[in-house]
């Protein structure tokens, strides 16, 4: 049974320390996304790439956040330096991008907690 | 831009009653559309989805949903609420038709509460 998986699933940290999370896209999905989800803002994209290129990363604060894909099968979001405001599930999907069968498969997300 | 609006953030259904979320979207040419579901403390899972084709479309767990063209709507329905429907529920468009970039847009969830 194929899924997206994504670690760690909780995170307490405190102000000011880096965070990196980590995912695991469907074997053979070449589209990643990322996704931020509050109870203030719903769930807003973050960052999406393709075939491991950065297609749009305008979601994300450019200063504290960056997402990157070191290989195809693992993406990472950092945030450095953490602040209380960070504190959201962020999730992680994976898709195949393109025609019909344009869905997204969601992970189960990680819970980020900065103090 | 694209939109999807989902009427409603919160609805409240007795078990056994219809269930009918609603989702308008704002596109300039007929999207893709789908519907997912989050249950708590998981991730999002796709209920069904409208591509071409049959504009009447059934999911997962007895849930159904029609695209309407004329009315920009793809209202979600089910005959009967079980308890285990309780979740939140998210519209989402793909504009592009899966032709380009892949990225879907959502709606801002409504969150299904099921009273026995």
């Amino acid at each position: 049974d194929a899924r997206v998986t994504q670690t760690p699933r909780h995170k307490v940290t405190e102000m000011g320390q880096e965070v990196t999370m980590r995912c695991q896209p469907i074997l053979g999905h070449n589209t990643v996304f990322w996704y931020r989800q509050t109870m203030m803002q719903g769930l807003e994209l973050l960052a999406y790439f393709r075939n491991r290129a950065p297609l749009d990363d305008s979601g994300m604060p450019k200063d504290r956040f960056s997402a990157e894909m070191p290989d195809a099968t693992l993406a990472t979001l950092k945030i450095q330096p953490s602040e209380p405001r960070d504190s959201a599930v962020y999730f992680c999907a994976s898709g195949s991008g393109r025609g019909v069968n344009n869905e997204q498969f969601f992970g189960p997300g990680t819970r980020l907690t900065v103090l | 831009a694209q939109s999807v609006t989902q009427l409603g953030s919160h609805v409240s259904v007795s078990e056994g009653a219809l269930v009918l979320l609603r989702c308008n979207y704002s596109s300039s040419v007929p999207p893709y559309l789908f519907w997912y579901v989050q249950y708590p403390n998981q991730g999002l899972q796709l209920l069904l989805k409208y591509t071409t084709g049959a504009t009447l479309v059934k999911g997962i767990n007895g849930f159904e949903a029609e695209f309407k063209k004329s009315e920009t709507s793809f209202h979600l329905t089910k005959p009967s609420a079980h308890m285990s429907d309780a979740a939140e529920y998210f519209c989402a468009v793909d504009a592009d038709r899966g032709s380009t970039l892949g990225r879907l847009y959502f709606g801002r969830g409504t969150q299904l509460t099921v009273w026995p």
